[in-house]
């Protein structure tokens, strides 16, 4: 079946730095992309989304980057801070929201 | 003001026992959701309500049993449970029926032992 999942289960990045989590999906039919960050005991919270139709959609110091070509999604933040240490999960729509497995994030002092 | 709140937030009952989870949003959504998270974070929709209505029930024993007594509320009840059970699940909403910007509640830690 239908699948998305993450390259890494962990990364680790020293405060200041820039992160980028990555995320492959692989059904051509998705036309929405979700990211959320889970903190330790908390739900997913939102962080940002994207549609099918672009390729890169800016927040508050994070980025997403949508490339349908090789099916893949990224997600950037600009300067880590200790308080981005946390679970990110790619989440793509077809008929209902599929959440891939992943990514801990750890901010390094 | 919590947008999406579930109770209990942990749960710890025994083998066989039949236990409730309650979920409320008051952001006025029409679909609200139930997950579960296993213990490697992997989340996966069980089942979808639009306006009290079934949409999605994903492939669920059918020991669990979602109740919506209206469209700010979704219940999760369990019959018979068992130790495979144990996850955390979480309630979420949307203003759509397929998900987007869904928020979540702060989950439900089931313990069975």
């Amino acid at each position: 079946g239908e699948s998305v999942g993450l390259h890494l289960p962990t990364l680790s990045v020293q405060e200041g730095d820039n992160s980028i989590i990555n995320c492959a999906y692989s059904n051509s039919a998705s036309d929405y992309f979700i990211w959320y960050k889970q903190e330790s005991g908390k739900g997913p919270q939102f962080i940002i989304d994207i549609r099918s139709n672009m390729d890169k959609r800016q927040g508050q110091r994070v980025t997403v980057l949508l490339n349908k070509t090789v099916k893949h999604l990224s997600l950037q933040i600009a300067a880590t801070q200790p308080g981005d240490s946390a679970v990110y999960f790619c989440a793509e729509r077809q008929r209902q929201l599929t959440f891939g497995s992943g990514t801990q994030l750890t901010v390094l002092p | 003001d919590t947008a999406v709140s579930q109770t209990p937030k942990y749960l710890v009952t025994q083998m066989g026992n039949d236990k409730s989870i309650k979920c409320e949003q008051n952001l006025g959504h029409d679909t609200m959701y139930w997950y579960k998270q296993d213990s490697k974070k992997f989340l996966k929709i069980m089942f979808s309500y639009n306006n009290k209505e079934l949409i999605i029930n994903e492939t669920v024993p059918n020991r669990f049993s979602p109740k919506s007594p209206d469209k700010a509320h979704l219940n999760l009840h369990i019959n018979s449970l068992e130790l495979g059970d144990s996850a955390v699940y979480f309630c979420a909403s949307s203003q759509d029926s397929r998900g987007s910007e869904a928020f979540f509640g702060q989950g439900t830690r089931l313990t069975v032992v």
